[in-house]
């Protein structure tokens, strides 16, 4: 059981924003930035989103991300039918003293 | 380009060890943190292990501590992982990324742990 919390699912048609939620406590989303990873099927993850709210050269803008308090949140708007993969935000844990993942959403386009 | 090689890899019987490597290019591996994530069959991503770039911190998930280690060899820009008394529950794909953030990440090699 991870220490982030994410839906284990979410959906949407080509065109929506689709949004996934990241839940956490102080030890680790309060105080430390969030990244979120896209893994396609059969694939390696990908860095999405670092530092919140960052996007690696080459990323779409369709992707944004925010944080506020223990949560974070990962966006997607103008849906694709490329965009079917697993989401995983993911930051470091003081107490635990390590990198901690979500447990993953899956996004389907509907 | 980055490129992040992965090897050592396959069957090993409970109780048993095997060593990852993990052959960096594109890139001067001292100037980094590394990290090693799995994936079990059908599951999430879990972080196992980092290392500084000139490796004098180390971080283990408390599943594998004290039976997996982290090392480097930044002259042969090569990452390693030295795991001992492997458990079924440490089957699964084993990804070298680069940084803490993992912003590059390798294909991955499968280690099956079963008698």
């Amino acid at each position: 059981q991870s220490v982030l919390t994410q839906p284990p699912s979410a959906s949407g048609t080509p065109g929506q924003r689709v949004t996934i939620s990241c839940s956490g406590s102080s030890s680790n989303i309060g105080s430390d930035t969030v990244n979120w990873y896209q893994q396609l099927p059969g694939t390696a993850p990908k860095l999405l989103i670092y530092d919140n709210s960052q996007r690696p050269s080459g990323v779409p803008d369709r992707f944004s991300g925010s944080k506020s308090g223990t949560s974070a949140s990962l966006a997607i708007s103008g849906l694709q039918s490329e965009d079917e993969a697993d989401y995983y935000c993911a930051t470091w844990d003081g107490s635990l003293n390590g990198y901690v993942f979500g447990a993953g959403t899956k996004v389907t386009v509907l | 380009e980055v490129q992040l090689v992965e090897s050592g890899g396959g069957l090993v019987q409970p109780g048993g060890s095997l060593r990852l490597s993990c052959a960096a290019s594109g890139f001067s591996l001292s100037g980094y943190w590394m990290s090693w994530v799995r994936q079990a069959p059908g599951k999430g991503l879990e972080w196992v292990a980092n290392i500084k770039g000139d490796g004098s911190e180390k971080y283990y998930v408390d599943s594998v501590k004290g039976r997996f280690t982290i090392s480097r060899d930044n002259a042969k820009n090569s990452l390693y992982l030295q795991m001992n008394s492997l458990r079924a529950e440490d089957t699964a794909v084993y990804y070298c990324a680069r940084g803490v953030i993992t912003d590059q990440w390798g294909q991955g090699t499968l280690v099956t742990v079963s008698s």
